[in-house]
């Protein structure tokens, strides 16, 4: 089966960068991507294919790959930037997975 | 705009059934691949089940295979997920949402189904 590994918490200060990691076999830069989510909320995607950013995703938010890790990296983070983010990627067939979620705080 | 909205959710004991419904508007429902979601109270977030355009292709995580059926209605611009024999580790928000480019792109706000005698 296939998995995804996150840290399950990143701390950052104010206008810092943040990195958070996802490791796994079915992940590449073709397929994985990238949610934020707040409490009480539904999940928002903030990287989506080809490391595009949807419409409203400030452009400090960008991904990168290398090998079978992905990296959101915030750069510039800021109060609102606090949320739990997860990592995702499609299988290749037709399923999908998330990473266990990573919680950023921005402190 | 895209807008998905949930319903169904509730009480149920082990072993019962539920029906989640997800009205979906804002785009051509019948061309789009749909998915299923859930995310366990504090937990994080599981994909359950994916649906292809006309409905007649379905898959599912194997910790529902055999016990939920997710199905849509295009002339109802309807998403569907029935769950039998549900257990207490189905309790859990369920999301409803599209997917586009094999990324669920724009989600429901969630129903909840708690599972407990």
């Amino acid at each position: 089966s296939y998995d995804l590994t996150q840290p399950s918490s990143v701390s950052v200060s104010p206008g810092q960068t943040a990195r958070i990691t996802c490791s796994g076999s079915v992940v590449t830069n073709q397929y994985a991507r990238w949610f934020r989510q707040k409490p009480g909320q539904a999940p928002v995607v903030v990287i989506f294919k080809d490391n595009e950013r949807p419409s409203g995703i400030p452009e400090r938010f960008s991904a990168s790959t290398s090998g079978s890790t992905v990296t959101l990296t915030i750069s510039g983070a800021q109060f609102e930037d606090e949320a739990d983010y997860y990592c995702y990627s499609a299988t290749g067939d037709n399923r999908g997975i998330f990473g266990g979620g990573t919680k950023l705080t921005v402190l | 705009e895209v807008q998905l909205m949930e319903s169904g959710g509730g009480l149920v004991q082990p072993g019962g059934s539920l029906r989640l419904s997800c009205a979906a508007s804002g785009f051509t429902f019948r061309t789009y691949w749909m998915t299923w979601v859930r995310q366990a109270p504090g937990a994080g977030l599981e994909w359950v089940a994916n649906i292809a355009p006309l409905g007649d292709v379905s898959y599912y995580a194997d910790s529902v295979m055999g016990r939920f059926i997710i199905s849509k209605d295009s002339a109802k611009d309807s998403l569907y997920l029935q769950m039998n024999s549900l257990r207490g580790d189905d309790t859990a928000v369920y999301y409803c949402a599209r997917w586009h480019f094999w990324t669920p792109d724009h989600w429901g706000r969630g129903t909840l189904v708690t599972v407990s005698a």
